[in-house]
C-alpha cells in the first residue's frame, strides 16, 4: 500500500531563514507526488507536483522540491521563508491502485511557523 | 474560470442525524473527489465520481454516499451521524482521471456532530 511520512508535525523557522519540510513516501510503482499547502480555515493550494519528468520540481511562492528515488523523498524547500508562508504543508501520492485513478493519499500535515 | 465552491461552510449536527454537503466543481471539470480531514490529520479520500458515476471509495461505510450531476456538481450525504464524522470536508476536481493530474480544492464544510 502507498503512504507518506511527513517528519516532525510542527517546524518553526525565523524569516528569511530556509525552509525545509521532510517527507517521505512508499509506493511499490514509481510515484506521483505532490505539496499541498492549507491557510487557516481555508482549503488546500497545489504548491507543485512530481510526475516523473524533472526531479527537481519548481512550484509557486519560491517552493521547489527534489525527488530521490533512492531516499524515497520528496522534501520541500524554500530558501528564505517569507512570514507569509506560515502554514500546514501536506505531501501527498497519488494512488496507483485505488479504484479511482489519482485519487491521493495525504501525510500527517507539517505546520510551518514564521518568527520574526 | 470559477474555482471549486461548497456549501454551507459550517454545520452543526446532533449524532444519529444526517447531512448533505454540496460541490459545484471548476469550470470544465468532470471528476469530483471528497476527502475528510479530521483535526490535526491529513485529508483522507472518501470516493471519486466520474460522469455521474461512484469511480472508487476509501475506507469509509455505506452511510457515507454521494451523487453527481449531469453538470458535475456533487453532493455527500453522510447518515446516522456520529461524534467522530466531526471534520473538514473537502470537495476536489479534476477534468482527468490520470494519476498526475492536478486536483483542485475547494474551502471545504466544517461539520460539528454533537
Amino acid at each position: 500500500a502507498q503512504s507518506v511520512t511527513q517528519l516532525g508535525s510542527h517546524v518553526s523557522v525565523s524569516e528569511g531563514a530556509l525552509v525545509l519540510l521532510r517527507c517521505n513516501y512508499s509506493s511499490s510503482v514509481p510515484p506521483y507526488l505532490f505539496w499541498y499547502v492549507q491557510y487557516p480555515n481555508q482549503g488546500l493550494q497545489l504548491l507543485l507536483k512530481y510526475t516523473s519528468a524533472a526531479t527537481l520540481v519548481k512550484g509557486i511562492n519560491g517552493f521547489e522540491a527534489e525527488f530521490k528515488k533512492s531516499e524515497t523523498s520528496f522534501h520541500l524547500t524554500k530558501p528564505s521563508a517569507h512570514m507569509s508562508d506560515a502554514a500546514e504543508y501536506f505531501c501527498a501520492v497519488s494512488d496507483p491502485y485505488g479504484g479511482s485513478q489519482g485519487n491521493l493519499i495525504f501525510g500527517k500535515g507539517t505546520k510551518l511557523s514564521v518568527k520574526p | 474560470e470559477t474555482g471549486v465552491t461548497q456549501s454551507p461552510t459550517h454545520l452543526i449536527k446532533t449524532r444519529g442525524q444526517q447531512v448533505t454537503l454540496r460541490c459545484s466543481s471548476q469550470s470544465g471539470h468532470n471528476t469530483v473527489s471528497w476527502y475528510q480531514q479530521a483535526l490535526g490529520q491529513g485529508p483522507q479520500f472518501i470516493f471519486q465520481y466520474y460522469r455521474e458515476e461512484e469511480n472508487g471509495r476509501g475506507n469509509f461505510p455505506p452511510r457515507f454516499s454521494g451523487l453527481q450531476f449531469p453538470n458535475y456538481s456533487s453532493e455527500l450525504n453522510v447518515n446516522a451521524l456520529e461524534l467522530d464524522d466531526s471534520a473538514l470536508y473537502l470537495c476536489a476536481s479534476t477534468n482527468n482521471r490520470d494519476r498526475g493530474e492536478t486536483q483542485y480544492f475547494g474551502p471545504g464544510t466544517r461539520l460539528l456532530v454533537l
